[in-house]
């Protein structure tokens, strides 16, 4: 089956850009949709099909998918953006539905 | 305001069975795919299974095929997930989420979850 590989954790200043990567095999020909999943919390959609953001989702987060990696860059992170970040494509294999194993963001 | 809550979490033994329901509102129902997904403690997210809006395209992951059943009634509104043959591992905070776009969805509204706990 498909596999998406997230780094475990990613850290970054308040005011600095965060770039999450999410790995796949030729991930480029897919659509990558993100989510937010702060502690106790439901996930959250951010960015769907690549690069879209749903409305209330803040112009800091944007997107972009080639090749074998898709990320998704927050800019001039806040601390309320310190949550869990999970990728997720559809795919013909045996599970269609596949979640990238999330990145915890934290704000330093 | 779309709103999704699911119901039907709960203790079980290994081997027991369970019925999750998620009742839907805010929005047409019967137009939209709808999943279950899970993550357990501490863990990642886990997808668990799809059916189209019609109910004529049922998808499974294999870690829960043959044990668990997903259905639909779109006159109440309502997703349900029947797990039966629960296992440990199955322990988790089960969501439904709605599906929106064409052929590779996103789910864009998510329910508060249930915890569902397999343990003797």
């Amino acid at each position: 089956s498909y596999v998406l590989t997230q780094p475990p954790s990613v850290s970054v200043a308040p005011g600095k850009t965060a770039r999450i990567t999410c790995g796949g095999n030729n991930i480029g020909s897919k659509s990558v949709h993100w989510y937010q999943q702060k502690p106790g919390q439901a996930p959250v959609l951010v960015i769907y099909y690549d690069s879209d953001r749903p409305s209330g989702i803040p112009e800091r987060f944007s997107g972009s998918n080639s090749g074998n990696t898709a990320t998704l860059t927050i800019s001039r992170v806040e601390a309320g953006d310190e949550a869990d970040y999970y990728c997720q494509v559809w795919d013909s294999s045996s599970d269609p539905v596949v979640f990238g194993g999330g990145t915890k963001l934290t704000v330093l | 305001e779309v709103q999704l809550v699911e119901s039907g979490g709960g203790l079980v033994q290994p081997g027991g069975s369970l019925r999750l329901s998620c009742a839907a509102s805010g929005f047409t129902f019967s137009s939209y795919s709808m999943n279950w997904v899970r993550q357990a403690p501490g863990k990642g997210l886990e997808w668990v299974s799809y059916i189209s809006s019609s109910s004529s395209t049922i998808y499974y992951a294999d870690s829960v095929k043959g044990r668990f059943t997903i259905s639909r009634d779109n006159a109440k509104n309502s997703l349900y997930l029947q797990m039966n043959s629960l296992r440990d591992e199955d322990t988790a905070v089960y969501y439904c989420a709605r599906a929106h776009g064409y052929v590779e969805y996103y789910f864009d509204y998510w329910g508060q979850g249930t915890l569902v706990t397999v343990s003797s």
